[in-house]
């Protein structure tokens, strides 16, 4: 089945450690994104790549780093110079810019800070 | 960034017809109107999109305003599986999906 996967489905983590975040996917898409979700909001944009090793900062990428070595895998690193990383982060691939663009969704991750 | 604007929350009743509405007033002639939802604690899924045309398929219907400054995402018979968090969003190429807080729709037994 193709899609898009997450792992872990809920992370803890102590005050000024980093995390990373797995963001995988099998549907062959150039296009990936970081959002993130704090409860009752919508989504915001953290990080996004069209294309291998390349990626741009979004609306809120402060505390946040990427990389993009492969097609199918962007993982985020969410950093201790993010000072509230409470909050359910979602990733999403879609196909290049210029084409019809749905965004397809992992289920996510919640990430909570101790 | 393209702007929508979308109730907070609407109450509909199982089986019946729900017309949830989209006003975006400062569409551009390229923007495609997309709609996506969230069901709790996932992450969001397509629904719908279109671009002047009324669309169907077979998760629900886009009507789509003749000045296109506002269109209406109907679900023909609500489900309690519909309970939901729908987001209407302008889609530009080249541009990255804004999504607002969008609207919580509850569906009653």
């Amino acid at each position: 089945d193709g899609g898009i996967t997450q792992s872990p489905k809920y992370l803890f983590r102590k005050e000024g450690q980093n995390v990373t975040l797995s963001c995988e996917q099998n549907l062959n898409h150039d296009a990936m994104y970081w959002y993130r979700q704090d409860p009752g909001q919508g989504l915001r944009l953290i990080y996004y790549s069209q294309i291998v090793n390349d990626f741009q900062k979004g609306d809120i990428a402060e505390g946040y780093s990427v990389s993009r070595e492969k097609k199918e895998s962007f993982p985020l690193t969410v950093t201790s110079a993010q000072k509230n990383p409470t909050a359910f982060y979602l990733c999403a691939s879609s196909g290049p810019k210029g084409s019809y663009n749905e965004q397809f969704f992992g289920p996510g991750t919640r990430l909570t800070v101790l | 960034d393209a702007k929508t604007t979308q109730p907070n929350s609407m109450e509909s009743n199982e089986e019946e017809p729900v017309h949830l509405p989209c006003n975006h007033s400062t569409i551009s002639g390229t923007d495609y109107i997309h709609w996506y939802r969230q069901l709790p604690s996932q992450g969001p899924e397509y629904v719908i999109h279109g671009l002047t045309s009324n669309v169907n398929n077979r998760m629900a219907s886009l009507a789509i305003a003749e000045d296109r400054k506002s269109s209406t995402l109907i679900l023909h018979r609500a489900t309690l599986r519909d309970a939901a968090v729908y987001y209407c969003i302008l889609d530009n190429y080249g541009q990255n999906f804004v999504f607002g807080p969008g609207t919580r729709l509850s569906v009653l037994p």
